[in-house]
């Protein structure tokens, strides 16, 4: 699976905002990219995932670029509740397959 | 619908000690996995399993065993727990570890493990 990029922290003031970006130069074309996210001390939650085109549920949009080597994570009114870890992750398309965490980024989400 | 449940929440043992960490799951999920977390790390896979009696590892395996009896459990076990085994550890389950499947994982609470 392909290694992703994250920026280690973040912050967005409460209300706005919160675009957090993704590297992942080496996906290749069976790869989808997935978000989690783990709020303190729990375990990690499900955002959204995509193989190419824009998603968006209603936790948040998945902006993926026509090349697919970079993605962003869209909260669109960012809460003190989304303050948060969030882990940008690539996985293949074909067979089985797990996910593999990296270190992720640390958004802070301020009054 | 209890989703995951992982037991004990917290545990203390001494260096040698044997445990077992209980994870099980009523979403009749194929797969279902064991991760470790580290102050400052992402989380490492351990061991997984994609049905009963089918387990394989994962990033991280020496120290710890699993076995896959049944759909809902799947159990962690330490048979001489070291220092290094301090961890945090979570259970998550997937409806299939097939890539068609949404890959949405389902976590548990976590079990924070200390060896002394």
């Amino acid at each position: 699976d392909a290694k992703t990029t994250q920026p280690t922290s973040m912050d967005c003031a409460e209300g706005r905002a919160a675009n957090l970006p993704c590297n992942h130069s080496t996906i290749s074309g069976n790869e989808y990219v997935y978000w989690y996210r783990q709020i303190h001390s729990q375990g990690p939650q499900y955002i959204i995932h995509g193989l190419k085109n824009n998603e968006t549920n209603e936790m948040a949009s998945l902006i993926i670029t026509e090349d697919r080597k970079s993605s962003t994570l869209i909260l669109p009114h960012a809460t003190l509740r989304d303050t948060a870890v969030y882990y940008c992750i690539v996985r293949a398309y074909s067979g089985y397959s797990t996910l593999t965490f990296g270190k992720g980024t640390m958004l802070l989400v301020s009054p | 619908n209890a989703g995951v449940t992982q037991t004990p929440k917290f545990q203390v043992l001494k260096t040698g000690q044997s445990m077992t960490l209980q994870c099980a799951q009523d979403m009749n999920h194929e797969y279902m996995s064991w991760y470790r977390q580290d102050p400052g790390m992402g989380l490492r896979l351990i061991h997984y399993s994609v049905g009963a009696g089918i387990t394989d590892q994962g990033e991280v395996p020496n120290g710890y065993n699993v076995s896959r009896s049944t759909t809902e459990d799947f159990p962690l076990r330490l048979l001489s727990a070291a220092p290094s085994q301090t961890s945090v550890y979570f259970c998550a389950s997937s409806y299939s570890a097939r890539v068609s499947d949404t890959g949405e994982l389902f976590f548990g609470e976590g079990s924070r493990l200390t060896v002394l």
